[in-house]
């Protein structure tokens, strides 16, 4: 069965440092692959989203990469604050369907 | 923001009561989705629409039902709600990014739904 794994392990760290989030994906050949940031008590919001002829995306401090020989996209927050500080969701979405699979996410924590 | 509301935002019910929740989105989108989220599972599809009364199910469907009588409300019905259904519940709606008509999705603020 389709399968998205993300690290169940809290990340804390440093401010300043760069965060990376990884997202690895079984049994799915996705058309596209999102990443969305959630905070507690609030719906996820959407963040960064890449192709599968895409190898990387930037948007301010944020960097994705996808590679789907190893079926993993990274997310990469450059400079991190302690307001980066949220669950980041990985998604993935397949050509001709209108379904998207969810991760379980990966809580991430900047410590001042 | 795509201008999605949950109604209601918290509710508290007892094992066997009929339950609705309701999606109202005021963008005119076709795609409109509901979820569960759960610690450990994170967000599972229960049920989504692709116009008005075309629905079709999700992932953990069993329990639900939904109905989709005008472009602008997605309703979520638990007939007969168990406590295995406490969950938070998210709506949302599908348009494009950058190019593409459906990859992104925007959530609503969710309803946290409690069954005692």
């Amino acid at each position: 069965s389709q399968k998205i794994e993300q690290n169940s392990e809290a990340l804390n760290i440093q401010e300043g440092k760069t965060a990376t989030l990884t997202c690895n994906y079984t049994n799915y050949s996705p058309a596209y692959l999102q990443w969305y940031r959630q905070d507690p008590g609030r719906g996820p919001v959407f963040l960064l989203l890449i192709r599968e002829n895409e190898k990387e995306k930037r948007k301010e401090r944020l960097k994705v990469t996808f590679d789907t020989t190893l079926k993993q996209s990274l997310f990469h927050i450059t400079a991190s604050q302690p307001a980066d500080s949220a669950t980041y969701l990985c998604a993935l979405g397949g050509s001709g369907t209108y379904k998207y699979i969810f991760g379980t996410g990966t809580r991430l924590k900047v410590l001042a | 923001d795509a201008g999605i509301t949950q109604s209601p935002r918290h509710k508290v019910t007892e094992t066997g009561t009929p339950v609705t929740l309701r999606c109202h989105q005021t963008e005119n989108h076709r795609y409109m989705y509901w979820y569960r989220q759960d610690p450990g599972h994170g967000l599972r599809l229960i049920h989504y629409s692709y116009g008005v009364k075309d629905t079709d199910k999700g992932e953990v469907s069993d329990g639900y039902s939904v109905s989709r009588s005008k472009t602008e409300d997605f309703l979520l019905t638990l007939e007969s709600a168990t406590s295995s259904q406490t969950s938070v519940y998210f709506c949302a709606i599908a348009r494009g990014a950058s190019g593409g008509s459906t990859d992104t999705q925007y959530f609503g603020p969710g309803t946290r739904l409690t069954v005692l």
